[in-house]
């Protein structure tokens, strides 16, 4: 079955600590989301990436890094710069609808969620 | 500017009652607009979606909305709760016109309980 995969489910921090959260997917999408969940407040965009190569900031990119070296991996590394970094993590991708205007529906992953030690 | 307001934070309802969840969105342009389902410490699923063909949208799990641009809303509706109904549900309106992917504007939720 395609699909999105996010390891590991749980995930702990130490201070001054860099981790690495994994999102795979098989679906042969072009696009690639990185979500942040907090309770009460939706999901929030951390970074987006519609090629390989290439990746652009959303809303919450501070403390946070991606890369996007092949189109299925879009891992996201949570620095020792954000200092509030427990949180539900969503990775989705799409295809693209150019020309149209109108957005694909994004498919995700069952998130990773991220504590402090 | 966009934006997306779930009107009710949480919704309750009995088994095999109706359901209704409200949303209001505002769009510089002709939107996009989705309904996602969320259960505990999972993902989202796509409900619905609708791009600007019939105003009334039929989703999965007998869900479905309606599209009215006069009251710019998009309420999510289902005639008769089951109790695997319950989860959280985010409404979505995509961006501008155009221009990247990156764009869409999630609610902050509104969580169904469903009572025996």
């Amino acid at each position: 079955d395609g699909g999105i995969t996010q390891s590991p489910k749980y995930l702990f921090r130490k201070e001054g600590q860099n981790v690495t959260l994994s999102c795979e997917q098989n679906l042969n999408h072009d696009a690639m989301y990185w979500y942040r969940q907090d309770p009460g407040q939706g999901l929030r965009l951390i970074y987006y990436s519609q090629i390989v190569n290439d990746f652009q900031k959303g809303d919450i990119a501070e403390g946070y890094s991606v890369s996007r070296e092949k189109k299925e991996s879009f891992p996201l590394t949570v620095t020792s710069a954000q200092k509030n970094p427990t949180a539900f993590y969503l990775c989705a991708s799409s295809t693209i609808g150019f020309g149209t205007g109108f957005r694909q529906p994004q498919h995700f992953g069952d998130g990773t969620r991220l504590s402090i030690l | 500017a966009q934006s997306v307001t779930q009107l009710d934070s949480h919704v309750s309802v009995s088994e095999g009652t109706p359901v209704l969840l409200r949303c209001n969105y505002s769009s510089s342009y002709s939107p996009s607009l989705f309904w996602y389902v969320q259960h505990p410490n999972k993902g989202l699923q796509l409900l619905l979606k609708y791009t600007s063909a019939a105003t009334l949208v039929k989703g999965i799990n007998g869900f479905e909305a309606e599209f009215k641009k006069s009251e710019t809303s998009f309420h999510l509706t289902k005639p008769s709760a089951h109790m695997s109904d319950a989860a959280e549900y985010f409404c979505v309106v995509s961006a501008a016109y155009g221009g990247s992917q990156g764009n869409l504007i999630f609610g902050k939720g509104t969580k169904l309980s469903v009572k025996p």
